[in-house]
């Protein structure tokens, strides 16, 4: 059974770096074509790719968040971290983890999501 | 960046319709698309990918068509479980990028 699941802070203040967490199991990130991505949906609004780490250690990243964003995987310990840093109100969404599978960006899986808000 | 547009944004419609929802792509992306579902306070689910593949264990009242700018979702006999939004989605090239969504209400 593949799960994913989302973990980190629920608030953090504008500027601090967001740092989330997707554990997952039922699969590994060593294997061939197996990726993770980040995808976040601020309240209300529509979905919007962030990253995604591939089993490769081959990297995509949006380049609409500039520069701020970072993922690593720890394949031993089946988790992906990803990194936003310098965050801003319009930050606020909910935060998900999906797998995609033979090199491509389709999400077969996903977890729950984590709702982060960004205030003061 | 591939931006996708969805028609309509919302409709409305009863149990047992046809329904169709269209997403174009402001450029050719092959049938690198795939179509989710989701549903108030969840996580989307893959209903269709490669444009007209239907993901296992998706009733076959759904189906996908189109290729290169056009593409459709059609699901030929409303359930109740499918008033919900949907998303288009396209992996053709980075950055991935998805459609602003379809709300099918109940008429």
């Amino acid at each position: 059974q593949i799960t994913l699941k989302e973990s980190g802070p629920t608030l953090v203040k504008p500027t601090q770096t967001l740092t989330l967490t997707c554990t997952f199991s039922g699969f590994s990130l060593s294997t061939s074509g197996v990726g993770v991505g980040w995808i976040r949906q601020p309240p209300g609004k529509a979905l919007e790719w962030l990253a995604l780490i591939y089993w490769n250690d081959n990297n995509r990243y949006s380049p609409s968040l500039k520069g701020r964003l970072i993922t690593t995987k720890d394949t031993s310990k089946n988790q992906v971290v990803l990194t936003l840093t310098n965050v801003d109100p319009v930050d606020t969404a909910t935060y998900y983890c999906g797998l995609s599978y033979f090199d491509t960006s389709v999400f077969v899986y996903w977890g729950l999501g984590i709702l982060v808000a960004v205030s003061s | 960046a591939v931006q996708l547009t969805q028609s309509p944004s919302s409709l409305s419609a009863s149990v047992g319709d046809r329904v169709t929802i269209t997403c174009r792509a402001s450029q050719g992306i092959r049938s690198a698309l795939a179509w989710y579902l989701q549903k108030p306070g969840k996580a989307p689910k893959l209903l269709i990918y490669d444009a007209s593949t239907l993901e296992s264990g998706v009733p076959s009242r759904f189906s996908g068509s189109g290729s290169g700018t056009d593409f459709a979702l059609t699901i030929s006999s409303l359930q109740p479980e499918d008033f919900a939004t949907y998303y288009c989605q396209q992996f053709n090239s980075y950055p991935i990028t998805f459609g602003p969504g379809t709300k099918v209400e109940t008429k």
